[in-house]
């Protein structure tokens, strides 16, 4: 398994600011995901981001609002630009180790937009 | 294209007693994943167990277990013995074999087990 340390755990932010979201793995990982959850609602991958290449967006996400940067192994940032009020969600990253098949998640960004 | 549909959004029942969650998906590959997922009331997001569509036995950890139907493409989760502290969300989820990367939820069902 590989444990994920995400920073900050919740942030409000005004309208129009952007908001950089941290991700940390305990051990060097291939692929690095980012999910978002709305309130009482599923997990949606928005991207996939993996070292030294462009992430991969999922339908409905893009880099100019959604910049994912992947420097190294271990790390990830997910930047929320122009924030607005309807992208106040839950943001996971989430990874699965060397051998696992299944997906771990870090603890959540809760993002509130006012 | 690859689906998860959680038909059940709230379930709830006493405790020591057994539920059942059900869980349909839909994929063209014939090599897939499938896992169930709690989230807290924390928020946090915890792996319970994983089928892999090859595997012909239903997959058990502690007192969690699978009812995999691949005929029916249906895995439901068994919980037995529930606790209090089994309330929570539990997700559906599903890998195809042909695409490492992409994993997709359910919409979750809302376990409350009750004292």
């Amino acid at each position: 398994s590989v444990l994920l340390y995400q920073k900050p755990n919740r942030d409000i932010c005004q309208s129009g600011t952007s908001l950089k979201i941290q991700c940390v793995a305990d051990s060097q990982v291939v692929s690095m995901f980012w999910y978002q959850q709305f309130q009482e609602q599923s997990l949606m991958l928005m991207a996939t981001a993996n070292e030294g290449s462009e992430a991969t967006y999922e339908s409905g996400f893009t880099k100019d609002k959604f910049p994912i940067s992947r420097p190294n192994l271990t790390f990830s940032t997910l930047t929320v630009n122009n924030a607005r009020p309807g992208d106040s969600s839950i943001y996971f990253c989430s990874s699965r180790g060397g051998f696992d098949t299944e997906v771990f998640f870090g603890k959540g960004t809760r993002l509130t937009v006012v | 294209a690859q689906k998860v549909t959680q038909t059940q959004t709230s379930i709830s029942v006493m405790e020591k007693t057994t539920v059942t969650m059900d869980c349909v998906y839909e994929t063209q590959d014939s090599s897939y994943f499938l896992f169930w997922y709690k989230q807290t009331a924390s928020g946090e997001i915890v792996f319970l167990i994983r089928q892999d569509s090859y595997k012909k036995e239903n997959a058990t950890v502690g007192h969690y277990s699978l009812n995999f139907q691949k005929p029916k493409s249906s895995i439901g989760l068994i919980i037995t013995a529930t606790q209090i502290e089994d309330s929570a969300v539990y997700f559906c989820a599903m890998r195809e074999g042909t695409n490492a990367y992409k994993v997709i939820f359910g919409k979750g069902t809302h376990l409350h087990v009750l004292p």
